[in-house]
């Protein structure tokens, strides 16, 4: 079964200066899907950013990336310029390439504080 | 697109008795979807996959009796909380996969807070 820790339970970030969220996985797999989900305050979750292990690229979606390191089954989030509207829940999550198993699975979260 | 409904979005029981929650995709047809559950400061566990057409796969240590799924159609999928108690008072998050776009990941609903007296 594959597992998502994230070792940093909260992390807070003066505005406008950069973060970087850390979250680490075990799979046995070799494709695979991770993504980085945002919760605010409202409870809805939001995709915030995506990749997929075949690509040795990093994903950015404007002021989030990602690093992602396969080898060593790793996934940070480095979030720029930080705003308040980034206050939220992070949520870390893996999810099989395998037709059939599609469920997400869940780090523990890191709560991010924006400083104002 | 791709939205995700959920209703109601807060409901008060009493023990004992039965809960319906609600999970619509708005503008797209959703073979599968999936149920969580969020307690307080804790992450989403997934309760079970939701299959049009078909009975639901339950994970280890979810009671299928006590939580009932129905994917009846391709756009609604519920979630029976029967004879509730208060341990599950939770945060439910319903999702769904939208078909042939695996790889953007699950669209989720706004939740549904239980709070069972």
């Amino acid at each position: 079964a594959q597992t998502v820790t994230q070792s940093q339970p909260e992390m807070s970030v003066q505005e406008a200066e950069t973060v970087t969220l850390s979250c680490t996985y075990d799979t046995s797999e070799s494709d695979y899907y991770l993504f980085w989900y945002k919760q605010p305050p409202s409870r809805q979750m939001i995709l915030v950013i995506r990749q997929e292990a075949y690509k040795q690229q990093n994903a950015t979606e404007n002021r989030f990336s990602v690093n992602f390191q396969k080898a060593a089954k790793s996934f940070s989030l480095k979030i720029s310029d930080s705003q308040l509207g980034d206050a939220a829940m992070y949520f870390c999550a893996y999810r099989s390439d395998n037709f059939g198993n599609e469920k997400l699975t869940f780090g523990t979260g890191t709560r991010l504080t924006i400083i104002p | 697109g791709a939205v995700v409904s959920q209703h109601p979005s807060w409901v008060i029981c009493k023990s004992g008795t039965s809960v319906k929650i609600e999970c619509r995709s708005l503008d797209f047809q959703a073979t599968t979807m999936f149920w969580y559950r969020q307690f307080p400061k804790q992450s989403l566990m997934l309760m079970a996959t939701s299959n049009e057409g078909s009975k639901a796969t339950y994970e280890q240590g979810v009671e299928k009796d006590k939580f009932l799924i129905n994917h009846a159609s391709l756009t609604l999928s519920t979630l029976t909380v029967t004879s509730a108690h208060p341990e599950d008072s939770s945060f439910y998050i319903c999702s769904a996969r939208v078909p042939g776009l695996a790889v953007r990941g699950q669209f989720f609903g706004p939740g549904t807070r239980l709070t069972v007296l």
